[in-house]
Order: C-alpha cells, then structure tokens, then sequence
C-alpha cells in the first residue's frame, strides 16, 4: 500500500510569489490533514479535510494560504503571495474515515520544505 | 491552550542503553496520545495510547499512558544506532471519531556505537 506522497519535495520562491503544494493520502483515507513546521518550533496544525469539506481550519494563519480538496481525493495548498515567515516544512497527513478502527492514527507524508527569500 | 511538553530535548547514549522519554500533556476534548519516529522526512507512526495504565510494546519499543498525570513515557531497550531519530508525542484533539494532532517539541535521541 502506498504511503502519504507530497509533491515538490523542495521550493524556492521569493516574496509575492505564489506556491502550491500537493498532498496524495492513503487510497480510501477520507480524513487529510495540513501541518506545518516553521524552524525551531514543533509541528502545528493547520487544516483538516473530511472527504472534500473542511472540518477545520483553525490553524490557518491568514487569508493567504487557500486549501482545497476537489473530489475528496488529493489536497492542494496555495501560498499567496508568499510572505519570508511562511518558510518551513508543510507535512500532509491522513487517516481513515469516521468510525473506521484506527481513525485516530495519522499517516504523514515525507513534507514539502518551503524557502521563501 | 492546547499544550504538550517533551523531555529531555535531547539525549545522548551508547549502543545498549536503555532510555526514557517523557511526554505531558494539556489537551481539550483528549481522545489519544501518539508517538512518531522522525528519522530524515516523514514521521512513522509508532503507538496510538487510549486507554490508562495499558502498556503496548513493539519490538524493543514500548509506551504506556498515565492519564490521571497528564503523562506518557516510551521506553526504548537495548538501543542500537539505528534508533537515532527524533521522537514525537502528540495529543489527540478530538472532534467526532478524529482530531487534529498537537505536538511537542520533540526529543532528539543519539545513539552512539
């Protein structure tokens, strides 16, 4: 079974530009999630898709980043314009539906590690 | 605020050791606490605590929850070098029958031959 696969591993932008950062969950995992690592800090979530609506996304920092699931399957995450504080590691996650064993369990991705100069 | 705090930040020790990690723990709507091993990329899930007092094991890793202190320890036996990594607790907020994770900093564990 393929694991949590993110896409690109590594961006350099510079401020004002726009990113967009992919997230592929575990086939069948209705629940996908954002976090984000900035450096020195420990990891912070972000949003939380079920299937392709928000539950939450508490953890957004600013009307700049705009997440979205289309069709419940894949994640994006869009940065813009990238701001130099919005550098740091993006970790996607996911987990299996409501009521599935395990649900609780979250199944993160490698990260995509965003540099903004 | 949601809050957990690991200790100690990081540890260094030699093949054969054994260590403790610490993990407390402030957390609303508490559904669960989970250990990561995050090695180079991505944090591979280790245990899932739910219940007090109920110890998992897996291999020379082992875990168990104290929920009256707000705690959790994992015990590592007979390290070896390939169990340097950063160790990640994490709280469940829960929402429904899933939540969102809350981590602490980490703790860095070297192992020397």
């Amino acid at each position: 079974e393929a694991g949590v696969t993110q896409f690109p591993s590594h961006s350099v932008i510079e401020k004002g530009q726009t990113v967009t950062l992919r997230c592929d969950p575990i086939s069948g995992h209705d629940n996908l999630y954002w976090y984000r690592r900035v450096m020195g800090k420990e990891i912070k979530f972000l949003l939380h898709f079920v299937k392709e609506s928000k539950q939450d996304e508490s953890g957004m920092p600013n009307n700049r980043f705009l997440a979205e699931r289309t069709g419940g399957t894949y994640s994006t995450l869009k940065v813009q314009p990238a701001e130099l504080e919005d550098s740091g590691v993006y970790f996607c996650a996911s987990s299996p539906g409501q009521g599935a064993i395990g649900s609780y369990e979250q199944y993160f991705g490698p990260g995509t590690r965003l540099t903004v100069t | 605020e949601d809050k957990v705090v690991q200790s100690p930040l990081s540890l260094v020790v030699h093949e054969g050791d054994t260590v403790t990690l610490n993990c407390s723990y402030e957390v609303t709507n508490f559904r669960s606490l989970l250990w990561y091993k995050q090695e180079k990329k991505a944090p591979t899930f280790l245990f899932m605590l739910t219940s007090s007092g109920i110890e998992k094991k897996s291999g020379r890793l082992s875990s168990i929850l104290d929920k009256k202190e707000l705690s959790s320890i994992l015990n590592i036996t007979a390290t070896q070098t390939g169990d340097s990594a950063i160790y990640l607790c994490a709280g469940v907020h829960g929402s429904g029958n899933t939540g969102k994770l809350i981590f602490g900093q980490g703790t860095t564990l070297q192992v020397k031959p």
